[in-house]
């Protein structure tokens, strides 16, 4: 049982705009930033978006971040099928005094 | 070019003890926190360990404290993470990760992995 709660999949066809949420506490989510990470099998975690709604330099604009309250969401735009790949919300929880993640949502390009 | 290089994966017993290195090149190790983040076969992502660049702030995942101690050798370059009492439940592949800013969520580089199997 993870931390923040993500759904476990999501799907879009390509050139949709899909969105995955993170829903997490006051804890961690409801007072420190989100972070968003891309996963491919057998390769290390991307950075996707860092402090909420900030990509890094590399990190197409199709790809974006927002945070309301406890919770937070991935949207990624103008979908194409190199999106397929797991997507992890994290962030950092003051009563554990530690990283958080969420579960991961596996998105599939249809 | 920031680069994060693990080893020290291997097979080891129930009980046993492990010890992993993160030979981190490309940056000013020093300055920047690091973390170790694990993920178990088809499981997802969890953080283990993270530390400050001094040293002097560390931080475990409930899952492994008192198990495992987390350590840095900035005249090395180096993270480490030393293992001890595994249990199946720590087989995982286990990343280093270079922190952008303090200790958090913030991994802006991250090495291939080093794969540590707990059986017997």
């Amino acid at each position: 049982q993870s931390v923040l709660t993500q759904p476990p999949s999501a799907s879009g066809t390509p050139g949709q705009r899909v969105t995955i949420s993170c829903s997490g506490s006051s804890s961690n989510i409801g007072t420190n930033y989100v972070y968003w990470y891309q996963k491919f099998p057998g390769t290390a975690p991307k950075l996707l978006i860092y402090r909420s709604d900030q990509r890094p330099s590399g990190v197409p604009d199709r790809f974006s971040g927002s945070k309301s309250g406890t919770s937070a969401s991935l949207a990624i735009s103008g979908l194409r099928s190199e999106d397929e790949a797991d997507y992890y919300c994290a962030a950092w929880d003051d009563s554990r005094s530690g990283v958080v993640f969420g579960g991961g949502a596996h998105l599939t390009v249809l | 070019e920031v680069q994060l290089l693990e080893s020290g994966g291997d097979l080891v017993q129930p009980g046993g003890s492990l010890r992993l290195s993160c030979a981190a090149s490309g940056f000013t190790f020093g300055s920047c926190a690091m973390s170790w983040v694990r993920q178990a076969p088809g499981k997802g992502l969890e953080w283990v360990s993270g530390i400050s660049g001094s040293g002097g702030s560390i931080y475990y995942a409930d899952s492994v404290k008192g198990r495992f101690t987390v350590s840095r050798d900035n005249s090395k370059n180096t993270l480490y993470l030393q293992m001890n009492s595994l249990r199946a439940e720590d087989t995982a592949m286990y990343y280093c990760a270079k922190d952008m800013f303090n200790i958090g969520p913030d991994f802006d580089y991250w090495g291939q992995g080093t794969l540590v199997t707990v059986s017997s």
